[in-house]
Formats: structure tokens, C-alpha cells, sequence
């Protein structure tokens, strides 16, 4: 069965450093891996989607990578703001089912 | 529309008794899924529909929990004898065709307390 951790579960930046969110799966046969935004009371956001044969997609300051074999994903934000305060979190669709695998999320706040 | 809605945004009922929870996926959807969310977790997989049947229900909890799709657009989720345990946030997403490199569009749930 997947399994899929982040690390740190909770994460306080002051405004403009760099950082790096991390997420693990225990089950390498994955199909794609999408990292989400939410909001406190909000639904999710889907911020990056990486297809199992990519290694990183970018989108403006967020950039994530894929290591399959390793099963790993790494989402890097660059010159953090306050807006991106919130909890990210990282979902896996595996090879098994159309579902994502999601993990418990990194809680993000960034001070002004 | 232009996005997932849910509704209503929060119930509170007590213990025992049937609830039932609304998607709306965006128009045209044809995959919609449901998910439920407790404090502190991350989305755990409930149902997944394809069209108004239902491609894979493994995450429904027991047979308490049951959702349709009659026409294959909105869906309904239905909760018989809650259990203060039912209490999450409840999920709704949907994708344009349920192949499998999409992007799955989510609503703002429901958050349900059960007494």
C-alpha cells in the first residue's frame, strides 16, 4: 500500500528566504506526482503536476522535482512572501488506481 | 460553472443520524471523486466515478457511506447512522476525462461535525 510522508510538518520563514518542502512515497510506481496549496477553510489548489517520466516542473518562484527511484519530491520556493503562507501538500497516482495517495501536508507560514 | 462548488458549506448533525453531502464538478467533467479529509491529515480516497457509475469505491469506509451519480454530473454522498468519528472535511474533486494525466480539480468541501 502507498505511503506518502512530508517533512517538516510545519515550517516558519521570514519573508523573502528560499526553501524546500520535502515529500516521500514508499511505492516507486507512481504515474505522476501533483503538489496542491490549501488554504486554512479552502479547498485545494493544484500548484504542479510532474508526470513520472519528468524530473521537475517549474512555475514561477516554485520549482518541484521528481526522483522516482528514490522516491522522492522536493518543492522549492523561491523569495518566499507572506501570501504563500499555508499547507502543502503532495499526492501521489500510482500505478493501481485513479485516486491520489496524499500526505499529512506542510504547514508553511511566512513572516512579514 | 466555473469551478467545483459543494454544498452545504458546513453541517452539524447529531450522532445517528443521515446526511448527505453535494458536488457540483465543473461541466463536461465526466471523472469525480470524493475524499475525506480529518484535522491535521491529508485527503484520504473515497469513491472514484467515471461517468454515473462508480469505477472504484475501495476507500468507502463501510457500508454506512454510500454516493451516486445519477446523470453523470452532480453527486450526491450519503452518510447513514453518523459516527462522531464521520467528522472531517469532505471532498469533492473532478477531471475532465479520469485519464491518468490529469489534474484533478477540487472544491472547498464540506465540513461535517457529527455530536
Amino acid at each position: 500500500k502507498q505511503e506518502v510522508t512530508q517533512i517538516p510538518a510545519a515550517l516558519s520563514v521570514p519573508e523573502g528566504e528560499n526553501l524546500v518542502l520535502n515529500c516521500s512515497f514508499t511505492d516507486s510506481a507512481i504515474y505522476n506526482l501533483q503538489w496542491f496549496r490549501q488554504d486554512p477553510g479552502k479547498g485545494l489548489t493544484s500548484l504542479l503536476l510532474i508526470q513520472s517520466s519528468q524530473r521537475e516542473q517549474t512555475s514561477g518562484r516554485l520549482n518541484a522535482s521528481l526522483d522516482k527511484s528514490s522516491g522522492r519530491s522536493t518543492l522549492y520556493i523561491a523569495a518566499s512572501q507572506p501570501g504563500d503562507s499555508a499547507t502543502y501538500l503532495c499526492a501521489v497516482r500510482d500505478n493501481y488506481g485513479q485516486n491520489f495517495v496524499f500526505g499529512p501536508g506542510t504547514r508553511l507560514s511566512v513572516l512579514p | 460553472g466555473a469551478g467545483v462548488s459543494q454544498t452545504p458549506s458546513n453541517k452539524v448533525t447529531e450522532k445517528g443520524k443521515y446526511v448527505e453531502l453535494r458536488c457540483d464538478p465543473i461541466s463536461g467533467h465526466t471523472a469525480l471523486y470524493w475524499y475525506r479529509q480529518s484535522l491535521g491529515q491529508g485527503p484520504e480516497f473515497l469513491i472514484y466515478f467515471q461517468g454515473t457509475g462508480a469505477a472504484d469505491d475501495s476507500g468507502l469506509p463501510n457500508d454506512r457511506f454510500f454516493a451516486v451519480r445519477p446523470e453523470g454530473s452532480v453527486s450526491t454522498l450519503k452518510i447513514q447512522r453518523t459516527e462522531r468519528g464521520d467528522s472531517a472535511v469532505y471532498l469533492c474533486a473532478s477531471s475532465a476525462s479520469g485519464t491518468w494525466g490529469e489534474t484533478q480539480y477540487f472544491g472547498p468541501g464540506t465540513r461535517l461535525l457529527v455530536l
